[in-house]
């Protein structure tokens, strides 16, 4: 039971670079979410969906695009990468309202250094 | 090492004892909240929730308490054991929107041998 699986777990980008983060479930939840972590400030959402083929922003999705082809991805890209970029990225998921349960499953993190 | 939480307030337990971590909330239509727990180097990881039709909810050796009036919430963590150093994070979310949280600083609990 993987639950939430997040690809890569570390990488260093240069600024100017782009890179895509991915994030796969198990648990056939409708809702997806890409939250920052950073210092002091607790975990702000990018970007999230609440089902194929549908995204959203969030609290802080510049410099940020996202995509949901298939349910049981949600894809995070930076298209150029900035120093302030720098943070550990989770992904989540959770089933929609009204469903079994409401709790959101986070995945392991995603540390991004931008140099 | 371990950037993330590097200024959260913290709260240092000794082994055995209650522990009681605080978070002030600023939405007043906010009606679900979850404590989370998130050790080093990992996600955060679902420990308890309460809706606001409930002032109290109980699991096993935490609880979770809601203070709707000063909008506040606290856990408690009864005999607290090593394994319950983390970072513990409140959140709270608001029906109808996509289940999105809004998540508190962060507050780190040391428990001491």
């Amino acid at each position: 039971n993987a639950g939430v699986t997040q690809t890569p777990k570390f990488r260093v980008l240069k600024t100017g670079q782009s890179m895509t983060l991915l994030c796969a479930q198990d648990m056939n939840h409708e809702y997806m979410y890409w939250y920052r972590q950073d210092p002091g400030m607790g975990l702000r959402l990018i970007h999230y969906s609440v089902g194929e083929g549908t995204t959203a922003k969030g609290e802080v999705p510049d410099g940020y695009n996202v995509s949901r082809l298939k349910k049981q991805n949600f894809l995070l890209g930076l298209e150029s990468a900035a120093p302030s970029q720098t943070s550990v990225y989770f992904c989540a998921s959770s089933y929609s309202e009204g469903g079994p349960h409401t709790e959101a499953f986070f995945g392991q993190g995603t540390r991004l250094t931008v140099v | 090492g371990e950037s993330v939480g590097l200024h959260l307030p913290t709260l240092s337990v000794q082994e055995g004892d209650n522990s009681i971590i605080n978070c002030a909330y600023s939405n007043s239509a906010s009606d679900y909240f979850i404590w989370y727990k998130q050790e080093s180097g990992k996600g955060p990881q679902f420990i308890i929730d309460i809706r606001s039709n409930m002032d109290k909810r109980q699991g096993q050796r935490v609880t979770v308490l809601l203070n709707k009036t000063v909008k506040h919430l606290s856990l408690q963590i009864a005999a607290t054991q090593p394994g319950d150093s983390a970072v513990y994070f409140c959140a709270e979310n608001i029906a109808g929107t996509a289940s999105k949280l809004t998540f508190g600083t962060g507050t780190r609990l040391q428990v001491t041998l």
